[in-house]
Order: C-alpha cells, then sequence, then structure tokens
C-alpha cells in the first residue's frame, strides 16, 4: 500500500496564477482532510471530507475550493494564487471522521511557493 | 480559542539519553490525545495516542504521560538515536463532539553524537 500520495511535492507559481493539488489514499478511508502547515504555527485544517460526496469548510478556507472526486481522490484548488499561500500543504486520512479510530495518516506534502 | 501548545520550541539531547518533550493543553473537554513525528520534507507520522481515561501509555521505547489535572502531555523516548531527530507534535480531540484534531506547533528534537 502506498498510504497518501500528492502531487506535485514542489510547485511555483505566480501571483494570480491557478493550480489543483492532488491527493488519493488507498486504504479505503472514509474520511480526507486538507491542512496548511506555516513555520511556527501547527497544522490547519483548510477543507475536509467526511464522506464521499461531501465536504465542509475547516478552520481557513477562504481562497480554496475542494472536490472529492470518488473514495480514494479529494483535491485542493487555488483559483488565483496569493502570496500568503505561500506554504506546505499536507493531504491526511482517516477511516472515518467524528468517531474513532481518530488517528490520521498523513501524505509527503506539497511545498508551494507563490511569487 | 482552544489550543493546544508546546513548552519548548528546541530540544537537544545527547545519544543514548531519554527525551522528554512537552505539551499544554487548554480544552479541559478533550479526552483524546496523539502524539505524531514529523521529519524534515516528510508529512506526521503517527506515534502514540492515549485516551482521557488513561494516565500513562507505553509503546516501542516511547512513553506517554497524560496529567488531566494541570492539562499536561509528555513524551519520553527511551535511549534516544539520531533517527528520532524530527518535529514532534501532539494533536487533541474532544470525541464526544465529534471534533476534528487540533494540533500543537511542535517541538524539535535535535540528537547530538
Amino acid at each position: 500500500n502506498a498510504g497518501v500520495t500528492q502531487t506535485p511535492k514542489f510547485q511555483v507559481l505566480k501571483t494570480g496564477q491557478s493550480m489543483t493539488l492532488q491527493c488519493a489514499q488507498d486504504m479505503n478511508h472514509n474520511s480526507m482532510y486538507w491542512y496548511r502547515q506555516d513555520p511556527g504555527m501547527g497544522l490547519r485544517l483548510i477543507y475536509y471530507s467526511a464522506s464521499e460526496g461531501t465536504t465542509d469548510k475547516g478552520e481557513v478556507p477562504n481562497g480554496y475550493n475542494v472536490s472529492r472526486l470518488n473514495k480514494r481522490e479529494f483535491s485542493l484548488r487555488l483559483e488565483s494564487a496569493a502570496p500568503s499561500q505561500t506554504s506546505v500543504y499536507f493531504c491526511a486520512s482517516s477511516p472515518t471522521s467524528g468517531g474513532p479510530p481518530y488517528e490520521q495518516y498523513f501524505g509527503p506534502g506539497t511545498r508551494l511557493t507563490v511569487t | 480559542g482552544e489550543s493546544v501548545g508546546l513548552h519548548l520550541p528546541t530540544l537537544s539531547v545527547q545519544e543514548g539519553d531519554n527525551s522528554i518533550i512537552n505539551c499544554a493543553y487548554s480544552n479541559s473537554a478533550s479526552d483524546y490525545f496523539i502524539w505524531y513525528k514529523q521529519e524534515s520534507g516528510k508529512g506526521p507520522q503517527f506515534i502514540i495516542d492515549i485516551r482521557s481515561n488513561m494516565d500513562k501509555r507505553q509503546g516501542q521505547r516511547v512513553t506517554v504521560l497524560l496529567n488531566k489535572t494541570v492539562k499536561h502531555l509528555s513524551l519520553q523516548i527511551a535511549a534516544t538515536q539520531p533517527g528520532d531527530s524530527a518535529v514532534y507534535f501532539c494533536a487533541e480531540i474532544n470525541t464526544g463532539t465529534a471534533s476534528k484534531l487540533t494540533f500543537g506547533t511542535g517541538t524539535r528534537l535535535q540528537v547530538t553524537l
């Protein structure tokens, strides 16, 4: 099992450009999450999908959109990138949302720089 | 708002010594905690978890202690090895409200030879 995979690993965008970060999991998990990680700050939840067909806003959703394409895949889209979105983005999955087990499994991350 | 934090941003430990990484949490309703390890350039990895009905839980070379009275969590690593060098952070959740995990900022553990 590959676990949680993310593409791309690195990306540089110019302000105003758009892009989609891809995430896939092969653990048959119901729930998937997108976080951003900034220096000196903990992981902050952008959006999550408790189950296929549902998505909900997290702590910092502004400037992002998500799509739960199917049970395996959960993408994050930046429609018009801003320098404030420079960060490392992590996708995670868990068997369920709001119920045990609560452990989340993380992908390797995408390092995004917006100039 | 509710938050999870850490006392020390960087901890330097000699190889072979024991490491203790601390975490303070402010949400007294949190009843489940996880410690994650994040190596440079990688995603966080689960280390160990503990429920609030326990004071201590042991894994392989790691022990988590929970003091609910002072809302304090610690991760002890025995015989620290160079491979233990990473950022460690705790996460909490109030399972009764089906809330999401809240993550702390992390402590960097540096293992010196």
